[in-house]
């Protein structure tokens, strides 16, 4: 059972120009969505999170937006940069008791120059 | 060590063999994450270890996988009689614990295993 699916494997975008990577789940409960990226050979590293209680969260050329009625997130890049190129990993958690976090499939992202 | 530890960093290891993989968590974290990534596949929960509690196992593939952890030190996950499907990397992270920003995990560089 996927709770959290990314169902684009892998998106390719020009330098300059916006990445949206999106994220869907099925789990009503959980209360917190993480972005992880993960370059080759390397653990993947936090990005950015939102709380279930807010629709919009930003630091600096990231942007996180959740649309909990859709059961939808997505992560903005803008603007894109080569150096971005990764591939990046949605996550949620329950934050009651001892809840893991659950992880997609990740989308690989190519921004070309 | 500031971050997460992994060893090997890589293991080529022949069909039928066991093998063990280290993990050395953050000092502090209570909660400790095994996960693998197949060649071309998404971030695959194996186990979860938190604190004192009983470990969720229900990612552990088949009865071939096991994992275990000293208190809230070191973790070792060990695969018997390997086979060539258990080629992956295993990504191992850890963070403090409960409540939200303390569940924000830290990965290790993984173990680059390979069965042949």
């Amino acid at each position: 059972d996927q709770q959290v699916k990314q169902n684009s494997p892998s998106l390719s975008v020009q330098e300059g120009r916006i990445s949206i990577l999106n994220c869907d789940y099925t789990n009503s409960m959980f209360d917190y969505f993480l972005w992880y990226k993960k370059y080759p050979a390397e653990g993947p590293t936090f990005l950015i999170s939102i709380s279930s209680i807010k629709d919009k969260n930003e630091d600096g050329r990231f942007t996180v937006f959740l649309n909990k009625s859709a059961k939808h997130l997505s992560l903005h890049i803008v603007p894109s940069q080569p150096g971005d190129s990764a591939v990046y990993f949605c996550a949620a958690l329950r934050d009651t008791g001892f809840q893991k976090l659950v992880f997609g499939t990740g989308t690989r992202l190519l921004v070309s120059p | 060590g500031a971050g997460v530890s992994q060893s090997p960093s890589n293991k080529v290891t022949e069909k039928g063999k066991d093998v063990e993989l280290r993990c050395d968590p953050i000092s502090g974290h209570t909660a400790l994450y095994w996960y693998r990534q197949r060649l071309g596949q998404g971030l695959e929960f194996l186990i979860y270890f938190q604190g004192n509690s009983a470990p969720d196992k229900s990612g552990l593939p088949s009865d071939r996988f096991s994992a275990e952890r000293t208190g809230e030190s070191v973790s070792t996950l060990t695969i018997q009689r390997t086979q060539q499907e258990d080629s992956a990397v295993y990504l191992c992270a850890s963070s403090l614990g409960q409540g939200f920003p303390n569940t924000e995990a830290f990965f290790g560089q993984g173990t680059r295993l390979t069965v042949v």
